[in-house]
């Protein structure tokens, strides 16, 4: 079955700092991978997805993600962290047998000023 | 656009109560979803269709049911809630496929006492 996991529940960085949340993946074939970002309170939005070709995936604000198929990752990034980004991210797959779309279990960015 | 929305809001309910949440989209999506999001374990599938007059089974679906009598409506039903369904629901919808971005409506807040 497809899963992902996010081993950190938590991340904290300085404004201004690079930032990494960290995704790793298990699937069956060529994975689809995405993140997604929940502000408080509100729903899901789309930051970027993996389909296949480049490695380096650039999205919205600024992210981007590095899909490395050999450690079986697909860690979002951000050269500098600005305060706004603080959310929760989610890492997610869709299935393989068109019958559950896994989500990771989420990882809080706090950026501290 | 109004993209995804969800009524109601906010729900406090009784043990043995139920309730129906609504979830519309003006995208002309073939495929919506429901999930639930409880603390530290991510979205979890409830059911899903993948086409006006379809539904199925996701990951967690005991206690719901769900009706996509219109392409643009997707109702979750609670028939006799329990505290366990205390939970904030999303809907989402997705143009084609599993695999393309999903969009995600606000949220329903539910308490089940």
């Amino acid at each position: 079955a497809q899963s992902v996991a996010q081993p950190e529940d938590q991340v904290n960085v300085a404004e201004g700092n690079p930032l990494t949340v960290k995704c790793t993946y298990s699937v069956s074939g060529n994975p689809y991978l995405f993140w997604y970002v929940q502000y408080p309170n509100r729903g899901l939005q789309f930051l970027l997805k993996y389909i296949t070709g480049d490695n380096l995936v650039k999205g919205s604000y600024g992210f981007e993600a590095e899909f490395n198929k050999s450690q079986t990752s697909f860690h979002l990034k951000k050269p500098s962290a600005l305060v706004s980004d603080s959310a929760l991210y989610f890492c997610a797959v869709p299935p393989y047998n068109n019958n559950d779309m896994r989500f990771g279990a989420g990882t809080r960015l706090t950026v501290k000023p | 656009n109004a993209g995804v929305t969800q009524t109601p809001k906010f729900r406090v309910l009784k043990t043995g109560q139920s309730m129906t949440l609504l979830c519309a989209q003006d995208m002309n999506h073939e495929y919506m979803y429901w999930y639930r999001q409880d603390p530290g374990m991510g979205l979890r599938l409830i059911h899903y269709s993948v086409g006006e007059g379809t539904t199925a089974k996701g990951e967690v679906p005991d206690g719901y049911n769900v009706s996509r009598l219109k392409k643009q409506n997707f109702l979750l039903g609670l028939e006799s809630a329990a505290p366990s369904q205390t939970s904030v629901y999303f809907c989402a919808s997705t143009l084609g496929s599993f695999s393309d971005t999903q969009y995600f409506g606000p949220g329903t807040r539910l308490t089940v006492l």
